[in-house]
């Protein structure tokens, strides 16, 4: 299956910065969603997007659906140690089951 | 609650081995997904199962991989003569309705088994 390209791979910032992160696609999904992964834990859904356009908040977390339906950013704001993690991004096609995902951006955040 | 348990969470075998991996779903989830994490990479799709029957197969590598769900709940994935190059994290996810329409049927993973062959 195709892989969504994601980037920074990889960031490390101090206490209280904003993150933004952003993933994009060489073909076109219905649905956007952003998933968090923790060491040794599955990823968990964060959130989700199904239009092209739509921005939508979780806590301190914001993600917006590209308007081409081929990319979509992620934003945290005020980051505090637990958002340490890897984030995923994937691409849900309409009829589709199959999430494709992208290689991640590891977060690192300093006290 | 219970969420999607795997077993066993490590299995480390020899090249050419036999291997089994289980997945418990969430009670009451009619979809079981398996993907393929590799190092640094995100996960990648495998098998889907709707009920019993595996409604898409399309991400199994090749022949040597092969997944049941005989009952509807639980799931093994089965891979014969074990290559280094099948080492990485396999994970199990599950959601009460297929996935496909909006809004989203979340998946819901499991933590995954590590399998390493040496």
């Amino acid at each position: 299956g195709q892989q969504l390209n994601q980037s920074p791979q990889s960031m490390f910032i101090q206490e209280g910065e904003d993150v933004s992160m952003n993933c994009t696609s060489s073909s076109i999904f219905n649905t956007w969603l952003w998933y968090k992964q923790e060491p040794g834990e599955g990823p968990v859904l964060l959130i989700a997007l199904y239009k092209a356009g739509e921005l939508t908040s979780n806590g301190r977390l914001t993600a917006q659906f590209g308007i081409t339906r081929k990319d979509s950013f992620l934003n945290i704001s005020a980051s505090i140690p637990s958002d340490v993690g890897i984030y995923f991004c994937a691409g849900l096609r309409d009829s589709g089951y199959a999430l494709n995902f992208g290689k991640g951006t590891s977060l690192l955040v300093t006290p | 609650g219970a969420g999607v348990s795997q077993t066993p969470s490590n299995k480390v075998t020899e090249k050419g081995k036999y291997v089994e991996l289980r997945c418990d779903p969430i009670s009451g989830h009619t979809a079981l997904y398996w993907y393929r994490q590799s190092l640094g990479q995100g996960p990648e799709f495998l098998i889907y199962f709707q009920g019993t029957g595996a409604a898409d197969d399309s991400g199994l590598p090749n022949d040597r991989f092969f997944a049941v769900r005989p009952e509807g709940s639980v799931s093994t994935l089965k891979i014969q003569r074990t290559e280094r190059g099948d080492s990485a994290v396999y994970l199990c996810a599950s959601s009460f309705l297929p996935s496909g329409r909006a809004p989203y049927n979340e998946q819901f993973f499991g933590p995954g088994t590590r399998l390493t062959v040496l």
